[in-house]
């Protein structure tokens, strides 16, 4: 079945830092979905990527979709405590249908203040 | 946030017993899922549903059933619990289509003694 994987599993850093979280899936994606779950809460949905190549901002957040449809990243420019938490990747079925919609295992981001 | 509620929020029970979490959404969203949280395993899909009584199986779906007889409920239903089975069930819905975004619910912490 479709395997997304995502990179690092944790990621610890200094306020202020930089940072950045890499999914990876086996088969070419329709289009990639992004989600923040804050320690204790729920998922959230942060955006959807659907064209090749795109890159997409939300303040300090940027998203970037792979040429090939099969890989996207997130980065975090000058983290803040705000930004604590686990983000996900997902990518509906490999059917193609948006319906269906496997995840990544999630980075866990930490900051230091 | 969509309007989705999950009950019980927490449950004690023991081996073998059956139990049922229920989702219940006023956004009258066609599609409902059923996910489960694991520490190292992200989301997986358990099961999910596309319309009133259409429900199709996902990646981890031994050991449960659901039903949807009314499009703002979904029963998640454990028929025997095992100890395998202590985990954070989320409940999920979306338009699916154009957005394709989930909304989740607050979750619902099983613990099978």
């Amino acid at each position: 079945g479709q395997q997304v994987m995502q990179i690092p599993q944790y990621q610890h850093v200094q306020e202020g830092e930089d940072f950045t979280t890499y999914c990876n899936s086996s088969t070419t994606l329709s289009n990639i979905q992004w989600y923040k779950q804050r320690p204790g809460g729920h998922p959230v949905f942060l955006i959807q990527l659907v064209k090749s190549g795109e890159v997409k901002k939300q303040k300090r957040l940027t998203f970037q979709f792979g040429e090939a449809k099969k890989n996207s990243s997130l980065h975090i420019t000058a983290t803040q405590t705000t930004d604590v938490g686990t983000y996900f990747c997902a990518g509906p079925d490999s059917g193609g249908s948006n319906y269906k919609l496997t995840f990544g295992k999630g980075t866990l981001l930490t900051v230091n203040p | 946030d969509a309007g989705i509620t999950q009950s019980p929020r927490h449950k004690v029970t023991e081996t073998g017993t059956p139990v049922t979490l229920r989702c219940h959404q006023t956004e009258n969203h066609r599609y409902m899922y059923w996910y489960r949280q694991d520490p190292g395993h992200g989301l997986r899909l358990i099961h999910y549903s596309y319309g009133v009584k259409d429900t199709d199986k996902g990646e981890v779906s031994d050991g449960y059933s659901v039903s949807r007889s009314k499009t703002e409920d979904f029963l998640l239903t454990l028929e025997s619990a095992t100890s395998s089975q202590t985990s954070v069930y989320f409940c999920a819905t979306g338009l699916a289509g154009r957005t394709g975004e989930l909304f989740f619910g607050e979750g619902s912490r099983l613990t099978v003694l």
